[in-house]
């Protein structure tokens, strides 16, 4: 139990564009996900944390403008990278938090994002 | 301030060594949960284990065992035997009681060569 799925698990996109990424968890609601970046041979950083039904809490540093998060139901979170640049290029990994277990915290198996 | 640090950036041992990952730790919270994570080459994180600030006891997970000492703020892991399947990037984690937030250390790379 306790899976979250993660897509895509690559993708490459021009720059200008915007690409999507998605976070389901698949047999549990989580009320609360959270978007993690991972720039190379680098830790994991907290990007924001995306509430379902309401807005998502950005940490600070992050362009909530260029990352949109929406969290529409209790089994998706989604990243938005708007206008993305090369040096939006990263690996981006979400965590779900299972509702009532106090540690329940599953994490996707990450994005790979490349901006050419 | 680091609340997580892994000082080791990258470790390289031969099959069948042992090998211990340092973990560092810094906190106010008197609850509070450890992790550790591992990242093999395709990226996603694996849970390996957790341990609560209340509970010191040791714990041996077959090659797997770690060293949570709350005196010196560590939390040390420690593969015996260690195998090439074992390679991989390691981070330990901090959560804080009262937050969601992760604090994690920027990771120790493991190689095991053959």
């Amino acid at each position: 139990g306790a899976v979250v799925s993660q897509h895509p698990s690559r993708v490459i996109c021009k720059s200008g564009t915007s690409v999507k990424i998605e976070c389901r968890s698949l047999d549990f609601q989580a009320t609360t996900m959270f978007w993690y970046r991972q720039f190379p041979k680098k830790s994991l950083m907290l990007m924001a944390t995306s509430n379902e039904g309401s807005k998502a809490t950005y940490e600070q540093g992050v362009e909530k403008d260029k990352f949109l998060i929406n969290h529409a139901s209790l089994t998706l979170s989604t990243l938005t990278v708007t206008s993305a640049h090369p040096e939006d290029s990263s690996f981006y990994i979400c965590s779900a938090r299972r509702q009532g277990v106090d540690y329940g915290y599953t994490f996707g198996s990450g994005t790979r994002l490349t901006v050419v | 301030a680091q609340k997580v640090t892994q000082a080791q950036t990258e470790i390289s041992v031969v099959e069948k060594e042992d090998v211990t990952l340092d973990c560092v730790y810094e906190t106010r919270d008197t609850t509070y949960y450890l992790f550790w994570y591992k990242q093999p080459p395709s990226g996603e994180l694996v849970f390996l284990i957790r341990r609560n600030s209340f509970d010191e006891q040791n714990e041996i997970s077959g090659r797997y065992s770690w060293n949570f000492q709350k005196s010196t703020s560590s939390f040390n892991f420690t593969i015996t035997a260690s195998q090439v399947v074992d390679s991989a990037v390691y981070f330990c984690a901090l959560r804080e009681n009262n937050f969601n937030k992760f604090y994690f250390g920027s990771g120790t790379k493991l190689n095991v060569k053959p």
